[in-house]
């Protein structure tokens, strides 16, 4: 399974403010996800990372509030754009090669909004 | 919409045994199952990709039944280190594939 970089792991921001994550991988993937996981639930996808063109968010979230790139296979990234308390949460990016394979995980991001 | 879970918690004694179901409303590529332990990412257990494929390795196994949209893990002789929380992940083709985790299964091994 491949390897994926994930920083920052944590920080604590001020209100208002925006905060970009980045995941780098070891090895060319076709799909990256962004996950969001509060304490104690489950992974809710924020959107599909599409190389090259823009993102597909879920219902519930828009371009304008996680504005994410994805340059090229192996590297992604997730801004959380004028922050408030609601957002703070684990984000977590993920990689698969194809869709009959595993996905594979960074470390996660522990974001704390004050 | 997220696939739905059973049961939501289970605590069990070192050495016996649980399923944790995984249902869904809508048709299914594959079914994955993943392990999370407290403060890190999720661990991949298995994937499954054809309706009635079973598989399994060492004391953990599973099944994905593609008609009813419904896979089921099984944990035999449950060690210590299985404890943990238990997603299924959920392939699904809409107008790209996307992959949807369930509600979680907590488990809890007692000596």
């Amino acid at each position: 399974s491949a390897v994926i970089s994930q920083k920052p792991s944590r920080d604590i921001c001020q209100r208002g403010t925006s905060l970009t994550i980045q995941c780098q991988v070891d090895s060319q993937v076709t799909m990256m996800f962004w996950y969001r996981q509060q304490p104690g639930q489950s992974l809710t996808l924020i959107a599909t990372a599409n190389q090259g063109s823009e993102a597909t968010y879920e219902s519930g979230f828009v371009i304008d509030k996680f504005p994410i790139s994805r340059p090229n296979l192996t590297f992604s990234t997730l801004t959380v754009s004028n922050m408030s308390p609601e957002d703070s949460s684990i984000y977590l990016c993920s990689g698969l090669r194809d869709r009959e394979t595993e996905a594979f995980f960074g470390q996660g991001t522990r974001l704390t909004v004050v | 919409q997220q696939p739905v879970q059973s049961p939501q918690a289970v605590i069990l004694r070192e050495g016996e045994d649980a399923v944790i179901n995984c249902s869904s409303s809508k048709a299914l590529y594959s079914v994955h199952w993943y392990r999370q332990k407290h403060g890190e990412a999720p661990v991949f257990l298995m994937i499954l990709l054809k309706g009635g494929e079973q598989k399994g390795h060492d004391k953990i196994s599973a099944s994905f039944n593609e008609k009813k949209q419904q896979s089921s893990l099984y944990l035999t002789a449950s060690q210590l280190s299985y404890s943990g929380t238990y997603f299924c992940g959920t392939g699904r083709m809409d107008s790209s594939y996307k992959l949807i985790f369930g509600s979680g299964t907590r488990l809890l091994v007692r000596p």
